[in-house]
């Protein structure tokens, strides 16, 4: 069974620009976290898609989005990129019906020049 | 405010001794408690999920304790291998089911040959 595979790796983006990071959940799997890990600090909730809706949002600013397609992958969107965005995303997908651990991926890393 | 700490500092133990990891929580009532490993990198991995009204839950050579009166989980590794060297994290369910799981900031543990 494929687990959770996100893309890219690795991104590099100038301040300003939008990036966009892709993630396709375990099989079977209809929510989709999305979780920021900067440089050795913990875990901070983004959003949570469930079903193709936005279930919960972390506190974070607008320019954070999302959606949840059809087939239950998901892309997180990030606008105006400032250099604190330079992170370790990271998604995770979970049954919903429930409580499960989450199954993350190995996260895409965001940096901002 | 809501809080979830687990212990900053890094626990250095000798390969063989029995680790021991604290998680402590404030203004939460999670319904559940998870445990996670994550390596230099990488994405969290699962390990062991505790329900409100389990004590204790075991899983080869890993334990887990919930003491809600006490609001405190405690994760032991028994008989440490090098191998086990990484940095642990609690998650707990904020509002039962009803958000996404909120991580502490783990501890990192590093098992000395």
């Amino acid at each position: 069974e494929a687990g959770v595979t996100q893309s890219p790796t690795h991104l590099i983006k100038t301040r300003g620009q939008q990036a966009t990071l892709r993630c396709s959940p375990i099989s079977g799997h209809t929510s989709v976290y999305w979780y920021q890990q900067a440089l050795g600090l913990g875990l901070q909730f983004l959003l949570w898609y469930d079903e193709g809706e936005e279930r919960n949002r972390g506190n974070f600013p607008p320019r954070f989005s999302g959606r949840q397609f059809p087939n239950y992958s998901s892309e997180l969107n990030v606008n105006a990129l400032e250099l604190e965005d330079s992170a370790l995303y990271l998604c995770a997908s979970s049954s919903s019906v429930v409580p499960y651990g989450y199954t993350f991926g190995s996260g895409t890393r965001l940096t901002v020049v | 405010s809501q809080k979830i700490e687990q212990n900053s500092e890094a626990l250095n133990i000798q390969e063989g001794k029995t680790a021991t990891l604290t998680c402590n929580y404030t203004n939460y009532s999670p319904a559940y408690l998870q445990w996670y490993r994550q390596d230099p990198g990488r994405g969290p991995v699962f390990l062991l999920l505790i329900r409100e009204n389990e004590k204790e839950k075991r899983k080869e050579r890993l334990k887990v304790t919930f003491d809600t009166t006490l609001k405190q989980s405690l994760f032991h590794i028994t008989a440490s291998q090098p191998a086990d060297s990484a940095t642990y994290l609690c998650a707990l369910d904020p509002l039962k089911g009803r958000r996404a799981l909120t991580f502490g900031s783990g501890t990192r543990l590093q098992v000395q040959p």
